[in-house]
């Protein structure tokens, strides 16, 4: 059971180029949510989803797209990176039941130079 | 308002000692709560859930103030290892998945 997997764990990209998270859970958890976290600051709320084909915008959606086409997977896409989204992004998942909190994966480490 | 707002600290205490965090939320909807811990650099990891007035697991204590809108975690009997930082997570009503996070209080024990 390897709970929430992300990769890449580092990434170093190029100002405008544009990538893909992965985020891969194999728990069959209904929601998932992406996070991004700066120094120094509490985690924020990207995009989530509470089902395959579903998906919603958080507190900080701009220059980020999601898509769940499986209940499986939540990849997270930059479209043209910029320096600001340099940052740890987390992905994770959970049941969604009320007692359920949520399992997160390692983390992916960005820098946009 | 935000909707969770914590202490940020940091909170200095010596091994042994018992230290309260509070955590007060802006949503009274909110039916379920989290309390998480992050160390530096690493993931979130589930601490305690509360979903009613309060729960307890070891020497960690987590009591729900429905009324005045906050939650608290005791940490009893501090130990080096229990440095990090402990998040605040309300659930609002009907579980739209849309988890917002406090910023987090940073425990600091000392030999």
């Amino acid at each position: 059971n390897a709970g929430v997997t992300q990769t890449p764990k580092f990434q170093v990209l190029k100002t405008g180029q544009s990538m893909t998270l992965q985020c891969a859970q194999d728990m069959n958890h209904e929601y998932m949510s992406w996070y991004r976290q700066d120094p120094g600051m509490g985690l924020r709320l990207i995009h989530y989803s509470v089902g395959a084909g579903i998906t919603d915008q958080g507190e900080v959606p701009n220059g980020y797209n999601v898509s769940r086409s499986t209940t499986e997977d939540f990849p997270l896409r930059l479209l043209s990176a910029a320096p600001s989204q340099t940052s740890v992004y987390f992905c994770a998942s959970s049941y969604g039941r009320r007692k359920d909190g949520y399992t997160f994966g390692s983390g992916t480490r960005l820098t946009v130079v | 308002r935000k909707e969770v707002e914590q202490d940020p600290g940091p909170f200095n205490v010596p091994e042994g000692a018992t230290v309260a965090f509070n955590c007060t939320y802006s949503n009274s909807a909110s039916q379920s709560f989290f309390w998480y811990r992050q160390d530096c650099r690493k993931e979130p990891k589930l601490l305690m859930s509360v979903y009613s007035s309060g729960n307890e697991d070891g020497r960690f204590t987590a009591q729900l103030n429905r009324a005045s809108q906050y939650i608290s975690l005791l940490i009893r009997d501090s130990k080096l290892s229990d440095s990090a930082t402990y998040l605040c997570v309300p659930l609002g009503s009907g579980n739209t998945g849309k988890l917002i996070f406090g910023q987090g209080t940073t425990l600091q024990v000392k030999p």
